[in-house]
């Protein structure tokens, strides 16, 4: 149980354009999703923190026009980057909230050329 | 912000028990304490948590200290799979549900 699926595992995108990355619970419901992202060989850091029917909260220095989270159900959330750069370049890990745990997706690792 | 402090790398034989600490200091009554492990390129993968009383399942160990200031997560016969970045987390509490802060990890490696 509490299986999460991340897609696109990868993907690589022009600069400028925008990526989306779709985050589904596979075998539960969760209301709490989260949004991190991980620099190569840093740790997890919390992009944003998403109520499903509510607008996400997002972390200081996080921005929110740049990285759209629609949280559209009790088993799907996306993550649109918006007008990639190179610096959007990192992995990218999604989670639900169940109760007082916390399941996160494969992660999608994202290259902006 | 995270609020852990763990030793950034350690080595444990193969076979051996391997012994992870955390610090969380400031951690409040009602926090949980949480373990993942991560794996290279990915996601996140639930250990074990507890708040007040030691723990065990069927990956691991948690010993929790009576001040609640500290534990330490025990495997307990590491294997060569098991090498990865371990994160302790304190699972913070706030009024539209809990978050996961993850602090720096502690890279293990268990070694043949």
């Amino acid at each position: 149980g509490a299986v999460v699926s991340q897609h696109p595992s990868w993907v690589i995108c022009k600069s400028g354009t925008s990526v989306k990355i779709e985050c589904r619970s596979l075998d539960f419901q969760a209301t709490t999703m989260f949004w991190y992202r991980q620099f190569p060989k840093q740790s997890l850091m919390l992009m944003a923190t998403s109520n499903e029917g509510s607008k996400a909260t997002y972390e200081q220095g996080v921005e929110k026009d740049k990285f759209l989270i629609n949280h559209a159900s009790l088993t799907l959330s996306t993550l649109t980057v918006t007008s990639a750069h190179p610096e959007d370049s990192s992995f990218y890990i999604c989670g639900w909230g169940r109760n007082t745990e916390a399941f996160f997706g494969q992660g999608t690792r994202l290259t902006v050329v | 912000d995270a609020k852990t402090t763990q030793p950034p790398s350690m080595d444990c034989a193969e076979g051996r028990a391997a012994n992870l600490p955390c610090n969380h200091s400031t951690i409040s009554g009602n926090e949980y304490v949480y373990w993942y492990r991560q794996i290279h390129s990915q996601g996140p993968q639930y250990i074990i948590h507890g708040l007040k009383n030691n723990e065990t399942n069927e990956m691991a160990s948690l010993i929790i200290t009576e001040d609640r200031k500290s534990s330490t997560l025990i495997l307990p016969h590491a294997t060569l799979r098991d090498t990865a970045v371990y994160y302790c987390i304190v699972r913070v509490a706030i009024r539209t549900g809990n978050q996961f802060y993850f602090g720096t990890g502690t890279s293990l490696t268990v070694i043949p």
